[in-house]
Formats: structure tokens, C-alpha cells, sequence
């Protein structure tokens, strides 16, 4: 069975760093792509960042370039995102998603962790 | 970015009453090289994480019960509950995988019992 664990999250205050991981099990990590999808509150779904199998390629929400970083482990089977600067705004549930195939582009989403909570606050 | 917009916010159908979903791109995400149209639908229950349903704009993912269709082409679409179940209570999303990055979701339609 595929699976997601996040882990990472907390109450960070504003401008503060802090590291989510997710450890995925039950398929070939280095054959799909990854993602960090977070959804507000009460709101909608935002991508945040992908990374494709080798970490050839990457990207970013315009809403946090510069300063998150996702990066991956294949050796742990591990998936990360560094949250720098931190602002109310990111305050989010955070999934991790695999995608359908190696490549970061053109990606849905399948299946999804239970995701952790990320509260940015003084 | 391809912006994704849905009707209607939200709707209530009675039991075994069919439920209408619909999703609009702010251009098209039909890829004519292979024609295909890069859209998926998530169904999202109460405290759960989103759930892939359709991928390819009508292609049901493995599990999906048949009730789910998912049809449309360029910028229109739609999802189809044909006999609405309890358990169908959730909000739904359509996101597009033609532009990427971003990939970018619409903004969830609810539905409800009526």
C-alpha cells in the first residue's frame, strides 16, 4: 500500500524557519516525482513545490520562491521542505503528493499523506 | 498561470438525484500533439486529505466508483455524480496539469444532501 507520513509541523512565529518531511512508503520512491500541496484553513488547495525523480528539476509557487527549498532523499525514501521566513500567510495544512511519473511537469496528484499542520504566529 | 474557476460554490441534491459539477480554465489545457486534456477532479471529505478521482479530464481512477464521470474539452468541464450517495458528501476540485508549474485547482464546489 502506498503511503504518506508527514511530520515537521508546529507553531513557528513570523519569520522563524522550520522543516516538514515526509517518509513514503509502498512503491519505488526514485521513479515518480513528488510534491507540497497546502490548503489554508478553511480554503482551497495551492500547490506550493515539486521535484522531479533525480532533482533535476524543480519548482516553486511564486508565493514562497526564495524562501522554501524542497529537496528529497532517495536513499531514505524521503521528501523535504525547508520553510524560511516565515509568514502568517503560510500558516497551512501541508500535504505531500506523488505524481504519476518521473517528471515534475504535468502532474496530478495520487495519492496524498494526511498532511501537517503549519501555524505561523506570535 | 491558467486560472481555474467553479460552479456552483456549492449545491445540495437529494439521494439517487444526479450532481453536477462544473470547471472553467482561463485558457485552454487540451494538448493537441496528443489530445488530451490536462485536468484532474479531487474529492475532498471532512478531515480527510484529497482524493484523485479523474484524471485526463474523463479517465476514473482505479477504485472510483462508475457514478463519477468526468467529461468536457479545451476549457469547459464538468463532474458527473449520476445517482448522488451519502458518502459522496465532500468538496470537489478540478485542477490543471497542462501549464506547469504551477499546477493550479479551482476553488471546490461543495455538495451536500438535500
Amino acid at each position: 500500500e502506498v503511503q504518506l507520513v508527514e511530520s515537521g509541523g508546529g507553531l513557528v512565529q513570523p519569520g522563524r524557519s522550520l522543516r516538514l518531511s515526509c517518509a513514503a512508503s509502498g512503491f519505488t520512491f526514485d521513479d515518480y516525482a513528488m510534491h507540497w500541496v497546502r490548503q489554508a484553513p478553511g480554503k482551497g488547495l495551492e500547490w506550493v513545490s515539486g521535484i522531479s525523480w533525480n532533482s533535476g528539476s524543480i519548482g516553486y509557487a511564486d508565493s514562497v520562491k526564495g524562501r522554501f527549498t524542497i529537496s528529497r532523499d532517495n536513499a531514505k525514501n524521503s521528501l523535504y521542505l525547508q520553510m524560511n521566513s516565515l509568514r502568517a500567510e503560510d500558516t497551512a495544512l501541508y500535504y505531500c503528493a506523488k505524481g504519476p511519473s518521473k517528471l515534475v511537469t504535468h502532474n496530478w496528484f495520487d495519492p496524498w499523506g494526511q498532511g501537517t499542520l503549519v501555524t505561523v504566529s506570535s | 498561470d491558467i486560472v481555474m474557476t467553479q460552479s456552483p460554490d456549492s449545491l445540495a441534491v437529494s439521494l439517487g438525484e444526479r450532481a453536477t459539477i462544473n470547471c472553467k480554465s482561463s485558457q485552454s489545457v487540451l494538448y493537441s500533439s496528443n489530445n488530451k486534456n490536462y485536468l484532474a477532479w479531487y474529492q475532498q471529505k471532512p478531515g480527510q486529505p484529497p482524493k484523485l478521482l479523474i484524471y485526463w479530464a474523463s479517465t476514473r481512477e482505479s477504485g472510483v466508483p462508475d457514478r463519477f464521470s468526468g467529461s468536457g474539452s479545451g476549457t469547459d468541464f464538468t463532474l458527473t455524480i449520476s445517482s448522488l450517495q451519502a458518502e459522496d458528501v465532500a468538496v470537489y476540485y478540478c485542477q490543471q496539469y497542462y501549464s506547469t508549474p504551477p499546477v493550479t485547482f479551482g476553488p471546490g464546489t461543495k455538495v451536500d444532501i438535500k
